[in-house]
């Protein structure tokens, strides 16, 4: 079973319109951390997010928020007033305290943003 | 411009040559990883060092030989490799593995196509 997953492979929005993009975990530790990175078609991944699994306060930054909620394991992603420059894929990821030296990828979600 | 530089970009080879992908990181981490990513397959952490040491070998085949002379430069030693090792391999570093919080750094990848 996936330990990361995002079940969004793919998804189409108009320039503007806002875009949620899903992520859910799975985890018996009781001390992890969950990343989003982003991987424009350059081909390098930029990390976006870093969150601590005993901090669920959600997290803004310009258009960019994340909802974090323990109950459902779940990291979602909102970009709003989507722009042609966020078209990449988008990946989730988990670091459990038990296996820090591997973070767990979740599969990806590819945007794009047609203008 | 990135803090982890990858060469060559592109690399074309036949399945007796041997190569070599070099990996170089400017950001004084101490961590280090090679990924592999297929097209439509997540992220595959194939190995981890840190503190110039291998932590982890996710199950790689022999054909691929790591090489970390310092904690700046990591190697992917290329032999016989087989058209299914036909992806496109990151390098990463973070500032310490065990400390599971620190997000990686990626470089932009070397697209590796075996004939």
């Amino acid at each position: 079973a996936q330990k990361v997953t995002q079940a969004q492979t793919e998804i189409s929005v108009v320039e503007k319109e806002d875009v949620t993009l899903d992520c859910v975990y799975e985890t018996r530790d009781t001390t992890y951390y969950l990343f989003w990175y982003k991987q424009p078609p350059s081909g390098e991944l930029v990390f976006l997010i870093r969150r601590n699994s005993f901090d669920e306060q959600n997290e803004i930054s310009g258009r960019y928020s994340w909802n974090f909620q323990k109950s459902t394991s779940s990291f979602n992603f909102t970009i709003t007033a989507s722009q042609v420059v966020d078209s990449a894929v988008y990946f989730c990821a988990l670091s459990e305290r038990t296996s820090y030296d591997k973070v767990i990828f979740g599969p990806g979600t590819s945007l794009s943003v047609i203008p | 411009e990135t803090g982890v530089t990858q060469t060559p970009r592109h690399l074309v080879m036949g399945m007796t040559n041997k190569k070599s992908l070099k990996c170089e990181q400017h950001l004084g981490h101490n961590a280090m990883y090679w990924y592999k990513q297929s097209a439509k397959k997540p992220l595959e952490l194939m190995f981890v060092y840190n503190f110039k040491e291998q932590t982890e070998n996710n199950s790689v085949p022999s054909r691929f030989s790591p090489e970390c002379p310092n904690s700046s430069h990591l190697f992917l030693h290329l032999h016989t490799l087989q058209p299914e090792d036909s992806a496109l391999y990151l390098c990463a570093s973070s500032q310490d593995m065990r400390q599971g919080n620190q997000p990686q750094h990626f470089g932009d990848g070397t697209r590796l196509s075996i004939l």
